[in-house]
This record gives structure tokens, C-alpha cells and sequence, in this order.
């Protein structure tokens, strides 16, 4: 199974801060990695897919980039509603595989 | 507006089983691939299974191949998750999630509310 690690496991930080989380993939998986986010008590939500492409909807101070096979989510200026934990995962194989998670935090 | 509405989930002994039901409303069911997703209490997110628009191509987790079953019924536009030999790692909340295609499974782009599993004698 491709193994999916995701830095740091948790952070803290303030609104207007830019806030970067990592993703390292076990092997190439070209640029198919997907970003979550998901609030207490909430199902996740896509963010970014095929590693840099923004969903509909989400607001541009997300933005996701890729090199060979780490994987950055960068959110530019944090905001109250950006706090909340974030998952990688990948799609390389059709057996999905998620990070184990950052939650950003004040 | 697109919609997933789980249900079936509870309380369940170990070795028993449990079906989970999807309702998708709000798109074109047939043509996209759907997954379960699943999440223990304090734990992070843990894909289960996934299955193509014509429910042709099925995949599942090592952890529950050859104890979960996941099926579609396009006629209705619904998912399910059959989960036999349940043990009590299984207990989790169970998230429906609808792909952005048909095949192969590629990234979820609307989950639903999610259902609670709970494996305990």
C-alpha cells in the first residue's frame, strides 16, 4: 500500500498567519493527491484535487503545489474559519490512502 | 441541490452484521463512482471502498476484504455497504462520499452527514 505521511500532526497559529502542511508520499503517485479539510463533528470537504486544483467553491487563499512526491497545502492568510484538521490522500491506486492528519490550531 | 444521506448504522455485536444504506439525490447517480469512508472515535479518516458508476469495478481496504460488501442500485440511487464478521475495530462513523468521476475513483467531492457503527457486546 502507498503510505501517505502528512507534517506536522498539529500546529498552532494565528488568524492572518500563512499556515504550510506537507504531505510525503511512500512512492510516486504523479500529481494525484487530493486535500480535506474537516471541522469537529462535520464530514470532510474537498479542498484541492489532482494536487494544485482548487474545488469550486473554496476560497483562494488555498492553494496546493507538488514535487516529485511531497505535497504542500498552503493556506495564505488564515482565517477564523480555517481552523480545523486537514487530510491528504491519495488516488495513485485505486486503494485510497489518507495522511493521518494536521489539525491547525490557535 | 446534490445530497448523501446515510443510514443502518447502530449497535451491533461482534461477529454480527449490519447493511449501510446511501440515498444520493441531486445528480446523475449512474455516472459517477461513489465510497465509504470511515472514521473511529478520535481517529482520523480510513477509505473503506469504493465502487464505479456501473458498479462494475469494486475495491475495497485490506482491513475488510472478504467481510464488506459494497453494492449500487442505479434504479434507486442508492449505495450500500453489506458488513458481515464486524469486529469491534470496525466501530467507526461511516461517511457515503460521491467521486468527480465514473472510473476509477478519484477524489470525493460531496460526503454525507455519516452514520455510527458501534461493534460491543
Amino acid at each position: 500500500d502507498i503510505q501517505m505521511t502528512q507534517s506536522p500532526s498539529a500546529l498552532s497559529a494565528s488568524v492572518g498567519d500563512r499556515v504550510t502542511i506537507t504531505c510525503r508520499a511512500s512512492q510516486t503517485i504523479s500529481r494525484n493527491l487530493n486535500w480535506y479539510q474537516q471541522k469537529p463533528g462535520k464530514a470532510p470537504k474537498l479542498l484541492i484535487y489532482a494536487a494544485s486544483n482548487l474545488q469550486t467553491g473554496v476560497p483562494s487563499r488555498f492553494s496546493g503545489s507538488e514535487s516529485g512526491t511531497d505535497f504542500t497545502l498552503t493556506i495564505s492568510s488564515l482565517q477564523p474559519e480555517d481552523f480545523a484538521t486537514y487530510y491528504c490522500q491519495q488516488s495513485y491506486s485505486t486503494l485510497w490512502t489518507f495522511g493521518q492528519g494536521t489539525k491547525v490550531e490557535i | 441541490e446534490v445530497q448523501l444521506l446515510e443510514s443502518g448504522g447502530g449497535l451491533v455485536q461482534p461477529g454480527g452484521s449490519l447493511t449501510l444504506s446511501c440515498a444520493a439525490s441531486g445528480f446523475t447517480f449512474s455516472t459517477y463512482a461513489m465510497g465509504w469512508v470511515r472514521q473511529a472515535p478520535g481517529e482520523g479518516l480510513q477509505w473503506v471502498s469504493s465502487i464505479s458508476g456501473s458498479g462494475d469495478s469494486t475495491y475495497y481496504a485490506d482491513s475488510v476484504k472478504g467481510r464488506f460488501t459494497i453494492s449500487r442500485d442505479n434504479s434507486k440511487n442508492t449505495l450500500y455497504l453489506q458488513m458481515n464478521s464486524l469486529r469491534a475495530e470496525d466501530t467507526a462513523v461511516y461517511y457515503c462520499a460521491k467521486d468527480q468521476y465514473f472510473n476509477p475513483p478519484y477524489a470525493a467531492d460531496v460526503w454525507g452527514q455519516g452514520t455510527t457503527v458501534t461493534v460491543s457486546s
